[in-house]
């Protein structure tokens, strides 16, 4: 049961552009969502968060927004750089769990090409 | 501040062999995480402890692997006896508390297992 799903496994853009990566649940019950990057040999490391009563999240070059209406949620970078090359998740948690468990999608690997 | 610590980086064995990973939380950091990461797919928790004591092991196999937070620190986590399908990255994180709010929490390096 894939709760979380980002269904582009791939996406390659040239730097400057805008990389927009998506990410779909199916869980009305998630109120956080996160998105992470990851770069090769490393761990995951944590980029932003948006809350389920909001529908946007802006952080410098980074902005999530969240459509609950259509369980959806998307990462901007703009502009991008080479240096935002890696792979990103988006994981979200469930509302009134006693836990800090996050569920994960499978990834998109972001190419940005100089 | 330190991040958090995992050891070993890689560990090989042969399926039936038994392995063990070690964890050091940033300091302070009550609540630990272990997760494991297929090729291909995202991370899905194995076991979470909030100081020494398990709050969710749900997704565990707990026929094969074990863990411990010893004194609410360290942790350890167990294979025995590996099967070829727990060949995956075992990542380690923490966290202040027990809620990740809207800053997630920190995770380690990882220990890449290949079991053969």
């Amino acid at each position: 049961d894939q709760q979380v799903k980002q269904n582009s496994p791939s996406l390659s853009v040239q730097e400057g552009r805008i990389s927009i990566l998506n990410c779909d649940y199916t869980n009305s019950m998630f109120d956080y969502f996160l998105w992470y990057k990851k770069y090769p040999a490393e761990g995951p490391t944590f980029l932003i968060s948006i809350s389920s009563i909001k529908d946007k999240n802006e952080d410098g070059r980074f902005t999530v927004f969240l459509n609950k209406s259509a369980k959806h949620l998307s990462l901007h970078i703009v502009p991008s750089q080479p240096g935002d090359s890696a792979v990103y998740f988006c994981a979200a948690r469930r509302f009134s769990s006693n836990t800090g468990k996050l569920i994960f999608g499978q990834g998109t690997t972001l190419q940005v090409k100089p | 501040e330190a991040g958090v610590a995992q050891s070993p980086r890689y560990k090989i064995i042969e399926k039936r062999q038994s392995v063990a990973f070690w964890c050091n939380p940033i300091s302070g950091h009550a609540t630990l995480y272990w997760y494991q990461q297929i090729l291909g797919q995202g991370p899905k928790l194995l076991i979470q402890f909030q100081n020494n004591g398990v709050v969710d092991d749900s997704q565990l196999p707990k026929d094969r692997f074990s863990a411990e937070r010893l004194k609410g620190v360290d942790s350890t986590l167990k294979i025995q006896p590996a099967k070829l399908e727990d060949s995956a990255v075992y990542l380690c994180a923490s966290s202040l508390g027990i809620q990740v709010l809207g800053y997630g929490y920190t995770f380690g390096s990882g220990t890449r297992l290949t079991v053969v």
